[in-house]
């Protein structure tokens, strides 16, 4: 079965501070490791699709990295705002169709 | 706003009953995913359509169905409901350029469908 882990569950900062957090998947048949940021009440939102191993990504105050050999992705938040709060999703995509694997997120709270 | 619509946004029925719910992808996306997000579980892949024929399937209950029409919308049909089908059910959609390559797309979500079964 496989399996995308997602760590830590949830985290709280204080406005400002910079954070990151980890996203794990299997390492064998690696197509694509996806990024979304899911607002409450809202839709998840892409933010990166990353392919290649050793792929950094950058969106403004967030940035993610890719090992594909140990099998991990790295999101990184810059000077978090309170409106970065949102549940951070990543997807892994093990094979030529569509079908993503999610973990189940890891919550991030930033307080003013 | 992802251009990804889904209907209804809300639908409460009871078990056994049978419900459809509508997506219809951003305009040029010949892809359809269907995702279903249970209280305690992320959000679980159900089903892939691309330009109109099932590409991929995930844990899809016999009770669950989806189609794509030509004018590329798609429709899930749940049927037989029970309690545990309450959940917030969302479509996706992506252009899948080269459809070898449909893992490296970028999928747009649309607002999610919240079904309750009483």
């Amino acid at each position: 079965i496989l399996n995308v882990e997602q760590s830590p569950q949830s985290l709280h900062v204080q406005e400002g501070d910079s954070t990151n957090f980890t996203c794990s998947f299997p390492s064998s048949n690696f197509y694509a490791l996806h990024w979304y940021r899911w607002e409450t009440a809202k839709s998840p939102e892409a933010l990166f699709v990353m392919t290649l191993n050793g792929d950094e990504k950058k969106k403004g105050r967030i940035s993610a990295t890719l090992n594909t050999k140990e099998g991990y992705s790295y999101l990184y938040i810059k000077g978090s705002q309170p409106e970065d709060s949102a549940t951070y999703l990543c997807a892994f995509g093990y094979n030529q169709g569509g079908k993503l694997i999610f973990g189940q997120g890891t919550e991030l709270s930033v307080k003013p | 706003d992802s251009g990804v619509t889904q209907t209804p946004k809300h639908l409460i029925t009871a078990t056994g009953q049978r419900v459809t719910l509508r997506c219809s992808p951003r305009s040029g996306d010949l892809s359809v995913y269907w995702y279903q997000q249970s209280l305690d579980q992320g959000l679980q892949f159900l089903i892939q359509y691309y330009n109109g024929e099932e590409r991929a399937k995930g844990n899809i209950l016999e009770r669950f169905s989806a189609q794509q029409f030509p004018d590329l919308h798609s429709e899930l049909n749940l049927s037989s409901l029970e309690l545990g089908d309450s959940a917030l059910y969302f479509c996706a959609s992506s252009v899948v350029v080269g459809e070898e390559l449909a893992s490296t797309d970028t999928q747009y979500f649309g607002p999610g469908t919240r079904l309750t079964v009483l």
